[in-house]
């Protein structure tokens, strides 16, 4: 099983900040990774595919880069909005398709 | 657009089993995985399982002596049943649409169900 390995914990940042989310993967995914954004009683969301690839409506301040083993989620202005857990998944190894443990982005 | 609707029922007692449906609205059926990942209390995301319209499925290995997925392909419909839950069970879990054409991705999900396991 591919352990995938998100840091952060947590991440302070103030609104109109950039915040930069990393996931490492315990053997390579190739580029066969996303990104979600989880807010409280609500479905995750994907934002990102293929490691980089912005999901149909996501706005531009997020980008995703990064291939192999690490990864990087980047908000490169933080809207209200945007403060939730993230969480990586892979979609190389299966079964499972598993997903880091997640990063809280909280207001600073 | 596509949506997912699930429900099932949400308190179950030890040794019980767990049982929730999930239906497609709009968008194809036939093409994709249809999954289920679960989230326990202050915990992170854990991927259950998945079927394809063919009734294929595949299970996460930690969980697999107990759950089952199914499908309807006439009504649009896929299920889970976990057998023989305990408390380790409570979650809220969600059904989900794998996108499997190009790069994986779950694309659509459902609204969660949360179920609580407790004498």
């Amino acid at each position: 099983e591919i352990v995938m390995t998100q840091s952060p914990a947590t991440l302070s940042v103030s609104p109109g900040e950039r915040a930069t989310l990393s996931c490492r993967a315990s053997q390579s995914v190739s580029s066969n990774l996303a990104w979600y954004q989880h807010k409280p009683g609500q479905a995750p969301r994907l934002l990102i595919y293929g490691a980089s690839t912005r999901a149909t409506g996501i706005p531009a301040r997020f980008s995703g880069s990064g291939s192999g083993t690490e990864f990087t989620l980047t908000i490169s202005s933080l809207q209200s909005e945007d403060f939730a857990v993230y969480y990586c998944q892979q979609f190389n190894n299966w079964p499972p398709w598993t997903f880091g443990q997640g990063t809280k982005v909280e207001i600073k | 657009q596509v949506q997912l609707q699930q429900w099932g029922a949400g308190l179950l007692k030890p040794s019980e089993t767990l049982s929730l449906t999930c239906a497609v609205y709009g968008g194809s059926f036939n093409g994709y995985h249809w999954n289920w990942i679960r989230q326990p209390p202050g915990k992170g995301l854990e991927w259950i399982g998945e079927i394809n319209h063919g009734g294929s499925t595949n299970y996460n290995p930690s969980l697999k002596s107990r759950v089952a997925i199914s499908v309807d392909t006439s009504k649009n419909q896929f299920s889970l049943k976990v057998s023989s839950v305990t408390a380790a069970d409570t979650a809220v879990y969600y059904c989900a649409r794998l996108h499997s054409s190009g790069w994986y991705r779950l694309d659509y999900w459902g609204q969660g169900t949360p179920v609580t396991v407790s004498s």
